[in-house]
């Protein structure tokens, strides 16, 4: 199965500022099957990205996605105080289907 | 836009099963996977299977092969996900979400606790 490693593990940032995380893929992730997912603290995740820079409807348009075969990676430009969260990414290329560890982002 | 409503925690003993359910309202069910995925306590997200109710029809992963069954009630609109043989690392919150390939929305998540 595919291992998808995030980095980094945790990240400490301030409002306003512009991050960006990073997914990469143990083999080719393919046609850029990947998802972002974002979860607060005793709630379930929620779909940020998918096909790795489609934005559902309803996501703010300063969550961007990006990248293709090992690669991937998730950038939040202008950091809100509701951001503070982790994110996952997943694969769903091959099955079967998993995610990475996470990225905590903290508020410095 | 479909919601999902799951059951109530549950607490195990070592070696028995548990049922969680997942009853969904809005878009026509049985016409999308109905996914299940867990998150031990700090822990992340693993993918355990899914079914597409209109035909029945299963994936699962090959560590939960042997004890893990998912199945639909189309009239109830409800999947409902039981896992047997229960140990101590099972401990987690149960999610369903709508999808096979991308997940969303997800349900609430249903805590369930394995211990003696």
């Amino acid at each position: 199965e595919i291992v998808l490693t995030q980095s980094p593990g945790t990240l400490s940032v301030s409002p306003g500022e512009s991050i960006t995380l990073s997914c990469r893929a143990s083999q080719s992730v393919t046609s850029s099957f990947l998802a972002w997912y974002q979860q607060k603290p005793g709630q379930a995740p929620r779909l940020l990205i998918y096909g790795a820079s489609y934005r559902p409807t309803g996501v703010p348009d300063r969550f961007s996605g990006r990248g293709s075969g090992t690669d991937f990676s998730l950038t939040i430009s202008t950091l809100e105080p509701e951001d503070f969260a982790v994110y996952y990414c997943q694969q769903y290329g091959s099955s079967p289907g998993t995610f990475g560890q996470g990225t905590k982002l903290d508020i410095k | 836009q479909v919601q999902l409503v799951q059951s109530g925690a549950e607490v195990k003993k070592p070696g028995s099963s548990v049922r969680v359910s997942c009853r969904a309202s809005g878009e026509a069910f049985g016409s999308y996977t109905l996914t299940w995925v867990r998150q031990a306590p700090g822990q992340g997200l693993e993918w355990l299977g899914g079914v597409l109710p209109v035909f029945g029809t299963t994936k699962y992963a090959r560590k939960f092969q042997t004890r893990l069954t998912i199945t639909a009630d189309e009239a109830t609109r409800t999947v409902y996900m039981e896992l047997s043989s229960l140990r101590s690392n099972d401990t987690a919150v149960y999610y369903c979400a709508r999808g096979h390939d991308w997940f969303a929305p997800w349900g609430p998540g249903t805590p369930v606790t394995v211990s003696s």
